[in-house]
């Protein structure tokens, strides 16, 4: 258990559906991000969010939408997704400070049909 | 643009037998230096870390990882191996002093395989 919740832990959608994952971190921490794990590629970040407020989206298409609306809680919401999108989506949580480290949710297996 | 290479992509091993994973960064300043490791099923969780001081830095279950600036690398080292150590292992790189820590580049991952 690392503090960091993500529901659900897996999904299916297709590509007209709209859903959204959950992110929920009981660390204190006020820094979440979002990142993607596809097959063979590394991890990739997504969205950056500090103290609710989004500092970085990383070129990611408007298909994927992020809400942060605490510091607890982030979620991403998605639409009209392709089957690529299919991946392990992982949060994260850091202190926003110095030389700490990020921790990571169990992630959500999102498979597009 | 900055990035983070892992040259061993599968590594099998006996138990017993010394582990050395390979990482290099690219970037032109200071950088704080992690490994992750995702054991089957379960969550990135952190190995060990350098941020400053000694390069030489010890991590939980025995792994340790060495930074040398002068060749960008850092890396994973543990004496013998256990079954239990099977997992895939992650470098990762943030920019050093911001306070965005969770900001990483990740390399894409050794797949590391235990025989016993």
């Amino acid at each position: 258990e690392t503090g960091v919740t993500q529901t659900p832990r897996h999904l299916v959608m297709g590509m007209t559906n709209k859903k959204s994952l959950k992110c929920e971190q009981h660390l204190g921490h006020n820094a979440m991000y979002w990142y993607k794990q596809s097959a063979k590629k590394p991890l990739e970040l997504m969205f950056v969010y500090n103290f609710k407020e989004q500092t970085e989206n990383n070129s990611v298409p408007s298909r994927f939408s992020p809400e942060c609306p605490n510091s607890s809680h982030l979620f991403l919401h998605l639409h009209t997704l392709q089957p690529e999108d299919s991946a392990l989506y992982l949060c994260a949580s850091s202190q926003d400070r110095e030389n700490t480290e990020a921790f990571f949710g169990q992630g959500t297996r999102l498979t597009v049909v | 643009a900055q990035s983070v290479s892992q040259h061993n992509h599968h590594v099998i091993l006996s138990e017993a037998a010394s582990l050395e994973l390979g990482c290099n960064y690219s970037y032109g300043g200071t950088v704080n230096l992690f490994w992750y490791v995702q054991y089957p099923g379960q969550h990135l969780q952190l190995l060990l870390k350098y941020f400053s001081g000694d390069p030489l830095v010890k991590g939980i279950k025995g792994f340790e990882a060495e930074f040398i600036k002068s060749k960008f690398s850092f890396n994973l080292r543990k004496p013998s191996v256990q079954w239990s150590d099977t997992a895939e292992y992650f470098c990762a790189v943030s920019l050093h002093g911001s306070s965005n820590t969770g900001k990483l580049i990740f390399g894409q991952g050794t797949t590391l395989q235990v025989k016993p």
